[in-house]
């Protein structure tokens, strides 16, 4: 089974400077990894995701994610954040297949500051 | 323009009620999903359904129902079983090595 982890509950940072958001997992197997925003009362946007092959993966919006096997972790950054990105990002595991084990963290609420 | 559509954006009901929430998709998806979500919290999953004609409970289906008859669809019934039903409903669908896509959710509110 996976499971994930996104230590910060919260990160409040100023408009125009970068952020890192951080996302570990666990599993036994080879995995699929996603992230997601959540803007107020609407659903989840895919972000960017890691199939396989680059370990450096762009999204939309200026993001971007680092896929690290050794350390388990797929951490999300931007180099200069707009008060637009002020949501709620979530962390994704699946091993691929189409069952329960598509699993996601708890979320990090981003504030960004004027 | 393919994607994943839920319905009603919000919805009241009595104690005691069942309701159901709608969940289209036209993504040729195989494999749909329904989570709850509550203020501050993350995603929990209740149903989720891999084929047509077949579904399994995720960690909190008590209190709720669903159906798989159409590749397309995946309703979710709250039955008056739920004791606490309020909360923000998200349906998600998921083809061959893709995320899952989201609908944009359905507030249930009991009054």
């Amino acid at each position: 089974a996976q499971s994930v982890t996104q230590l910060d509950s919260q990160v409040p940072v100023f408009e125009e400077a970068p952020v890192e958001l951080r996302c570990n997992y666990s599993s036994s197997v080879s995995v699929y990894l996603f992230w997601y925003v959540q803007y107020p009362n609407q659903g989840l946007q895919l972000l960017l995701k890691y199939l396989s092959g680059s370990t450096l993966v762009k999204g939309i919006n200026g993001f971007e994610a680092e896929f690290n096997k050794s350390q388990t972790s797929f951490h999300l950054r931007k180099p200069s954040v707009h008060i637009s990105d002020t949501a709620e990002y979530f962390c994704a595991v699946s091993d691929g297949g189409y069952g329960q084990n598509f699993v996601f963290g708890p979320g990090t609420r981003l504030s960004v500051l004027p | 323009d393919g994607g994943i559509t839920q319905s009603p954006k919000y919805l009241f009901r009595k104690e005691g009620q069942n309701v159901t929430l709608s969940c289209e998709q036209n993504l040729n998806h195989d494999a749909m999903y329904w989570y709850r979500q509550d203020p501050g919290q993350g995603l929990r999953l209740i149903y989720y359904s891999q084929i047509v004609n077949d579904f399994q409970k995720g960690d909190i289906a008590e209190g709720y129902s669903v159906s798989r008859e159409k590749k397309e669809s995946f309703p979710l019934t709250v039955t008056s079983a739920q004791k606490n039903p309020t909360a923000f409903y998200l349906c998600a669908s998921r083809g061959t090595g893709t995320g899952a896509f989201f609908g944009q959710g359905t507030r249930l509110t009991v009054v």
